[in-house]
Order: C-alpha cells, then sequence, then structure tokens
C-alpha cells in the first residue's frame, strides 16, 4: 500500500531551525513535493525533490533519499507567518500525488 | 510559480440545487487537472483526475453522477456538485499540471449546502 508519515505538529521559536521529517512507500515514485498550507487556504508549493541530496530554496530546503524513503523539508530563520501545515507528498509511478495529513507547524515568539 | 485561478472562493447555496466551481490555469496549458475536497483538520482528498479531452477518472466512493467534471480546454475545468445536500459542505480545490511538472492550486472553494 502507500504510506506517507510526518509528525502530526511541531513547536518551534521565531528565529530559530525545524526540521520536518517524512517517510513515504508509495507505488513507483517520480519525485516529492513540499507544499504549505495556511488554514482555510489552498496548498501553495514549496519544493520539488527527484534526485538523492538537498535543494535549497532561501529559507527553505529540502532533502531527499530515494533509498530510505525519506524526505525533509528544513526551515531556517523562522517567521511568525511561517505557521501553518507542511505536506509532504510523493508521486506515483502514475503521476498521482500522495498526500499525508501533514504537519501542523506552529511558531512561538 | 505559474497561476491557477479558482472560482467562486465561497459559495453558499440551498439542498437541492447545483453547483459549478471553475478553475483555469492562466499562464500555461494544464494536460491534467485534479479535484480534492478537503474537510476541517484533514487531508486533502482526490476525487478525480481529468485530462484534457478524456472523461475524468474518479478515486473509488466519489458519486461520478454526483460530482460532474468537465476538462474541454487546456486551461479550464469545472466541477459541478449535483443537487447538493449538507454533507456536501467541503473545502473544494482544484489543481493543475503541464505533463508530469509540478502541481499547482487553485484557491479553494468553501462551499456550505444550507
Amino acid at each position: 500500500g502507500q504510506n506517507i508519515d510526518q509528525p502530526t505538529e511541531m513547536t518551534a521559536t521565531e528565529g530559530a531551525i525545524v526540521q520536518i521529517n517524512c517517510t513515504y512507500q508509495t507505488s513507483g515514485f517520480n519525485g516529492l513535493f513540499w507544499y504549505q498550507q495556511h488554514a482555510g487556504e489552498a496548498p501553495t508549493f514549496l519544493s520539488y525533490n527527484v534526485l538523492d541530496g538537498l535543494e535549497e530554496k532561501g529559507r527553505f530546503s529540502s532533502f531527499l533519499s530515494r533509498s530510505k524513503g525519506y524526505s525533509y523539508l528544513l526551515l531556517k530563520e523562522l517567521q511568525m507567518k511561517d505557521s501553518a501545515s507542511y505536506l509532504c507528498a510523493p508521486m506515483d509511478s502514475n503521476y498521482q500525488l500522495i498526500w499525508g495529513a501533514g504537519t501542523k507547524l506552529i511558531i512561538k515568539p | 510559480g505559474a497561476v491557477v485561478s479558482q472560482h467562486p472562493s465561497r459559495v453558499i447555496c440551498k439542498s437541492g440545487t447545483s453547483v459549478k466551481i471553475e478553475c483555469r490555469s492562466l499562464d500555461f496549458q494544464a494536460t491534467t487537472m485534479f479535484w480534492y475536497r478537503q474537510f476541517p483538520k484533514q487531508s486533502l482528498m482526490l476525487m478525480a483526475t481529468s485530462n484534457e479531452g478524456s472523461k475524468a477518472t474518479y478515486e473509488q466512493g466519489v458519486e461520478k453522477d454526483k460530482f460532474l467534471i468537465n476538462h474541454a480546454s487546456l486551461t479550464l475545468s469545472t466541477l459541478t456538485v449535483t443537487s447538493a445536500h449538507p454533507e456536501d459542505s467541503s473545502f473544494y480545490i482544484c489543481s493543475a499540471r503541464e505533463r508530469d511538472h509540478e502541481a499547482f492550486f487553485g484557491q479553494g472553494t468553501r462551499l456550505t449546502v444550507v
């Protein structure tokens, strides 16, 4: 079966760094996406990894290890506006995104 | 990033009526469009996938006669909720993708059936 595992909730302090981990099992693999979703809004695209390694984009970085079925999203210099849910979504062999419940990130001053 | 426009953002309708939601890709050709629904504090649930010019492929448990999806052009897909009932109240989100590129999401539509 297909499965996504992320922590349900994390708390971090403004200005700090947080790493959100994701493990997955899919039927085939065509890359992994990270999305940010604020409450009551649609998800917005953050990153896409298809090869192993780290992709850096400003304050956000995403890492992928295909052999381990593992990814993480690293957020640096946290701001209050980063409080949101973060969704890890691998793409299976049919190019379908597989969604987990996401990680709710709470930023405290 | 690419822009996907979804309308309306909010709609309230009476039980038994039909509601149409539009999803447009503004600056790319959406070869594939996806329709999701999301209940509060829950994950996105894929309802159906549509490729331009083809009939939509519905996920198990989604009534295709109730949720009519049309993807007549490379920039427009519509979801019509027919004979809506209060249990259809939800957040409906479309996403669009050009070939195997990343998917971009519309703003979502909050449907309330009274």
